[in-house]
């Protein structure tokens, strides 16, 4: 079993919608990020949280918010879906620090907004 | 926070090795050299970490020079498998994790 695992896998929502990605781990890691990525422009950070009561912004937060309801999960939500939204997006464990703090991603989810 | 430049793109041969630098001018004292291997509709996947001089495992080997304002990523004999893009990050290893740059990495195509 994969040790990172999002739902769901592929969405299409329309504009103004709210939509909830989910990330779940079995890592035991306290560190979770959430990374958008478009075509040609690599991965962006949106946000990360380095244990359930730490929340952090990435470098691109705007119209995003996260939740971590518990070590092993980290959602992320489009308030009101835009289509310049359309991405794939990736939940992100990593290892303690002193440990390598490798960095374990999930599937993505390939998010489409029309 | 260091940020990296790495070639867009590279093409090699199946059983060929491939060289792929990245330079980190801005490097501190304390950030680490990270790679990272992602094939299309995948998740990166880490490679290789090293602080200085030389570090290989079973996939590949990191150069890195006593300035260490750059390293290169050396990869065996490459297979038709190995065509991904390949990402240099530099960070601190400590709190400041959260915040590495991915960039727009290095699109390798191995052709047969």
């Amino acid at each position: 079993d994969a040790d990172v695992t999002q739902t769901p896998r592929n969405r299409i929502t329309k504009t103004g919608k709210r939509i909830m990605l989910e990330c779940s781990q079995t890592k035991g890691h306290d560190r979770m990020y959430w990374y958008r990525q478009d075509p040609g422009l690599g991965l962006r950070l949106i946000y990360y949280s380095f244990d359930v009561k730490d929340i952090n912004k990435g470098e691109i937060s705007d119209g995003y918010s996260v939740s971590r309801q518990a070590q092993a999960k980290f959602s992320l939500s489009l308030e009101s879906a835009i289509p310049n939204q359309t991405a794939l997006y990736f939940c992100a464990t990593s290892d303690p620090p002193g440990q390598g703090e490798t960095q374990y991603f999930g599937p993505g989810t390939r998010l489409l907004v029309l | 926070l260091a940020k990296t430049t790495q070639p867009i793109s590279m093409d090699s041969y199946e059983g060929q090795e491939v060289n792929i630098t990245c330079s980190h001018n801005n490097i501190a004292t304390n950030d680490y050299i990270t790679w990272y291997q992602q094939f299309p509709s995948q998740g990166p996947r880490f490679i290789i970490q090293g602080y200085k001089t030389k570090v290989t495992n079973e996939v590949a080997s990191l150069f890195i020079p006593a300035d260490r304002k750059s390293s290169t990523l050396s990869l065996p004999r490459v297979s038709l498998s190995d065509t991904a893009v390949y990402y240099c990050l530099v960070g601190y290893r400590g709190s400041t994790l959260g915040r590495l740059y991915f960039g727009r990495g290095t699109q390798l195509t191995v052709w047969p």
